[in-house]
Formats: structure tokens, C-alpha cells, sequence
């Protein structure tokens, strides 16, 4: 089945330091959804991507959909404590199972002031 | 708005009782999905109800039964279950499915089953 590999697993960095985090995978996927989670809060939506190359930011994120539809990169620069958590890339398939995502594990991201 | 709330945050039941989680969204959106969530696990897809009819069930067993009583709510009723279920529970939205619909999550009920 369709799996994504995100990496790292978990990340300790210096506040004010440049974080960038990756997904891969071997299928195709028409849309890329990056997300963070706090401890005790559900996933929040950073960032979506809906075309092969697209660049787009939000604030300190910046995120890109691989021109070949099978990857994407997070960036996050001057990082600050309240980044800390899990950030998690989902793949979507346009008509596959009904739009369900597939989740990568996860990026756990420490900040330490 | 991209807001889908969920009540109760937390829920404590024994393994006899019958409860109920509920989501609601407001943002016109006509696909909601339920998500069971472990600690340190990426979200796992339960349910898929789409215009308010059960598109998908990844093979949950019968002691979770969803309902979708309009567009705007969907509940999970909960019964008999067991301690391994205590999980975050997302509820989730979109415009539609299967077509890329950005999928908005709410906050969560934390399950504990005693």
C-alpha cells in the first residue's frame, strides 16, 4: 500500500535555528498536506499543496510539493519554543479511498530557548 | 472559519457503559471522518461519511458505531469497549471526498477506558 517516509524521526535544535523536515514516498499523490500537533490538541493544518513544484509559505513555514508528485519538504526558519511538536506531511489521492489521507510518523521537534 | 469542534475533551467510561462522542462543523463541508489516534502514532482512519451516508469503514469493530444525523454532525457511539480503545478521537471535514478536499481536524476527545 501507500506508504510515506518522513524524516527525521525527532529533531532537538537552538531556538532561533533553521529546521527542515522531509516525506517520500514511492506512489503519486495529488494533493500534500503538512500538519502540527501539540500534546492534547488535534492536528492543525500548516500548509497544503495542490500542484507538482508549488512553493508556498505561511509566516516562518515554507513548504514545496516535489515536482514529481512523490515527495515534499518543510522548512522552518529562526525557530522559537512555541514550535515545539509533532509535525506530520499527509499524502492524498484524488478518488482513491474517498480522500483519505496517509500520514507520515511524524517529525517530533524540541526547541530549546 | 475552519473550525470543527468536538465534545466531550475527555471522557472516562468502564467497559459496560454506553457513551457518546460528538463533532460538529459549520463550514459546509459535506465529507466528516472519525480518526482514532495512539500516543506517539500518526491519526488512523475509522469512518468516512459522505453527504451524510457511511462511505468507508476501515473494518471497525461493531462496539464503535458512527451516525451522521445532518450535515453538520456526526456522532460515535461508544459501548462495550475495551481498555485498548482508550485513544484521541478526531473528528475531521472537508468539502468533499476524493477529490483533494483540504481535511480540517477538530481538537480531539481523549477516551479512557477503565
Amino acid at each position: 500500500g501507500q506508504q510515506l517516509n518522513q524524516s527525521p524521526q525527532s529533531m532537538f535544535i537552538q531556538e532561533g535555528e533553521d529546521v527542515s523536515m522531509n516525506c517520500t514516498s514511492s506512489s503519486i499523490f495529488n494533493t500534500w498536506l503538512w500538519y502540527k500537533q501539540e500534546p492534547g490538541e488535534g492536528p492543525v493544518l500548516l500548509i497544503a499543496l495542490y500542484k507538482a513544484g508549488e512553493l508556498t509559505s505561511n509566516g516562518r513555514l515554507t513548504a514545496q510539493f516535489g515536482i514529481t508528485r512523490k515527495d515534499s519538504f518543510l522548512n522552518i526558519s529562526a525557530s522559537i519554543p512555541s514550535d515545539v511538536g509533532i509535525y506530520f506531511c499527509a499524502g492524498q489521492v484524488y478518488g482513491g479511498s474517498q480522500g483519505n489521507l496517509i500520514f507520515g510518523k511524524g517529525t517530533k521537534l524540541s526547541v530549546k530557548p | 472559519d475552519t473550525e470543527v469542534t468536538q465534545t466531550p475533551k475527555h471522557l472516562v467510561m468502564g467497559m459496560t457503559n454506553k457513551k457518546s462522542l460528538k463533532c460538529e462543523q459549520h463550514m459546509g463541508h459535506r465529507a466528516m471522518y472519525w480518526y482514532k489516534q495512539k500516543a506517539k502514532k500518526p491519526p488512523e482512519l475509522m469512518f468516512v461519511y459522505s453527504y451524510e451516508k457511511l462511505s468507508i469503514n476501515e473494518s471497525v469493530p461493531s462496539r464503535f458505531s458512527p451516525e451522521c444525523p445532518n450535515s453538520s454532525l456526526l456522532n460515535l457511539h461508544l459501548h462495550a469497549l475495551q481498555p485498548e480503545d482508550s485513544a484521541l478521537y478526531l473528528c475531521a471535514s472537508s468539502q468533499e471526498t476524493g477529490v483533494g478536499g483540504t481535511i480540517y481536524f477538530g481538537e480531539g476527545s481523549w477516551l479512557t477506558v477503565v
